[in-house]
């Protein structure tokens, strides 16, 4: 069956505009994640959607950033007045449930913004 | 504040050489343990969950190992398509108890030479 997709696969935007980030979890998996990986750090927790509960922002670094998750499936991760420091690969993961299963990842959008 | 610390940053084996990839961590109720391979341009693969200390997995040549303070992952006569970043990463109970947190470490980098 297909896995978790992302798109786009890389994007270059310059600094200031917005952009939106796309993924399609596995089909039926309840629990979706957004995580950020910069060259040489590890991955980095953003936001974590699990059912029809409120999402889990705690891992957003800005105001700048929001997501959100239509119908429980398709979410779009979105970057207003991006800045350079944003620059980085961000993965989606879906699960069949709680986290402590098992993260299936997309393969990332790789954003750089000049 | 969780910390999760790999080591060594990078390893480089030749075909056959067993070695060893430590991921020593700091966090209040571990749930979990996961390690993760990813390759580049990849999102992580997941490999293996250890819930408690004396518990082991393998997985072909890989064998996860957990103690209540840090996880092993053994590599017993690697091959070159073994070669990857693998990340290890814990899982807690969040603040509010309503969510579970995953951490992630930088990776390990290794490279089995032919």
């Amino acid at each position: 069956g297909a896995g978790v997709s992302q798109s786009p696969s890389n994007k270059v935007t310059e600094k200031g505009k917005d952009v939106e980030l796309r993924c399609d979890p596995i089909s039926g998996h309840t629990a979706l994640y957004w995580y950020r990986q910069s060259l040489g750090q590890g991955l980095e927790f953003l936001i974590y959607f699990q059912g029809n509960s409120a999402p889990d922002k705690s891992g957003l670094p800005s105001d700048r950033f929001s997501a959100e998750r239509t119908g429980g499936s398709v979410s779009t991760l979105t970057i207003q007045r991006t800045q350079q420091e944003d620059s980085a690969v961000y993965l989606c993961a879906s699960t069949s449930g709680p986290s402590y299963n098992e993260q299936f990842f997309g393969p990332g959008t790789r954003l750089t913004v000049l | 504040e969780d910390q999760v610390t790999q080591s060594p940053e990078a390893l480089r084996l030749q075909e056959g050489e067993s070695s060893s990839l430590n991921c020593s961590y700091t966090v209040s109720g571990l749930r979990g343990l996961f390690w993760y391979r990813q390759d580049p341009g990849k999102g992580p693969e997941f490999l293996f969950t250890l819930y408690s200390a004396g518990e082991e997995k393998e997985k072909e040549r890989l064998k996860a190992t957990l103690t209540k303070k840090e996880s092993f992952l053994h590599i017993t006569a690697p091959k070159p398509e073994d070669s990857a970043t693998y990340l290890c990463a814990v899982l807690r109970i969040s603040e509010g108890g309503s969510n579970y947190k995953l951490t992630f470490g930088k990776g390990t980098l290794l490279t089995v030479n032919p």
